[in-house]
């Protein structure tokens, strides 16, 4: 069964930290992996999309990891601000899909907190 | 551009009753979804329809129907609701391609007394 485990479950951390959150995913065929931010209230939103071949993305303060052998992500947040504080959801694709296949398996997310 | 609106945002229901969620999107978007978003837990598919006139059964359909009455509009009905069934629902549209992300709505927030 493809899985995603994200950690940790929560995180708080002062404004300007820096911060690591981890998934590990056994989906299998890999086709790719997303990062989405979900605010509190709202639907989650796309941050960046890793492809077998990247190792590292950035978007503005975000920056995304993948190790493809050991089936391991990172979203790296440098120097954070309060705005934020929300739920990071760790999305993988499998291949082999077709356009009426599409079936992403997510983590449970991590709820980043940031304090003034 | 509004992206994917999903109708009501809140609602309370009875047990027993019966509803039906609204989603449209208007970027043309081949395929749509229907999740679920418990407490704990990750979104879980409960149904999808990768084109107009075509659904799919997700991860958790039982309790639910779908209906995609045209390419923008994809609507969830709960029949007989149950306290079960309280949860976040959010729709979700996504343009054909591997690559292309999902497109979500803000959810409706569903409580089944």
């Amino acid at each position: 069964k493809n899985q995603v485990e994200q950690s940790p479950q929560s995180l708080i951390i002062l404004e300007g930290k820096n911060c690591t959150l981890q998934c590990n995913y056994t989906v299998s065929p890999f086709s790719n992996l997303r990062w989405y931010k979900q605010d509190t209230g709202r639907g989650p939103v796309s941050l960046t999309i890793m492809t077998f071949s990247e190792n590292t993305k950035s978007n503005g303060r975000y920056t995304a990891t993948l190790d493809a052998d050991t089936k391991q992500s990172s979203l790296h947040i440098t120097a954070s601000q309060l705005s934020d504080s929300a739920s990071y959801i760790c999305v993988v694709i499998a291949t082999g899909w077709t356009g009426g296949s599409y079936i992403p398996t997510f983590g449970r997310g991590t709820s980043l907190i940031v304090h003034p | 551009n509004a992206g994917v609106t999903q109708t009501p945002k809140f609602q309370v229901l009875k047990t027993g009753q019966s509803m039906t969620l609204q989603c449209a999107q208007d970027m043309n978007h081949n395929s749509m979804y229907w999740y679920r978003q418990d407490p704990g837990m990750g979104l879980r598919l409960i149904y999808y329809s990768a084109s107009e006139g075509t659904t799919d059964k997700g991860e958790v359909p039982n309790g639910y129907n779908v209906s995609r009455l045209n390419k923008r509009e994809f609507s969830l009905r709960l029949e007989s609701a149950a306290p079960s069934q309280t949860s976040v629902y959010f729709c979700a549209s996504r343009k054909d391609g591997s690559n292309q992300p999902q497109h979500f709505g803000d959810g409706t927030r569903l409580s089944i007394l």
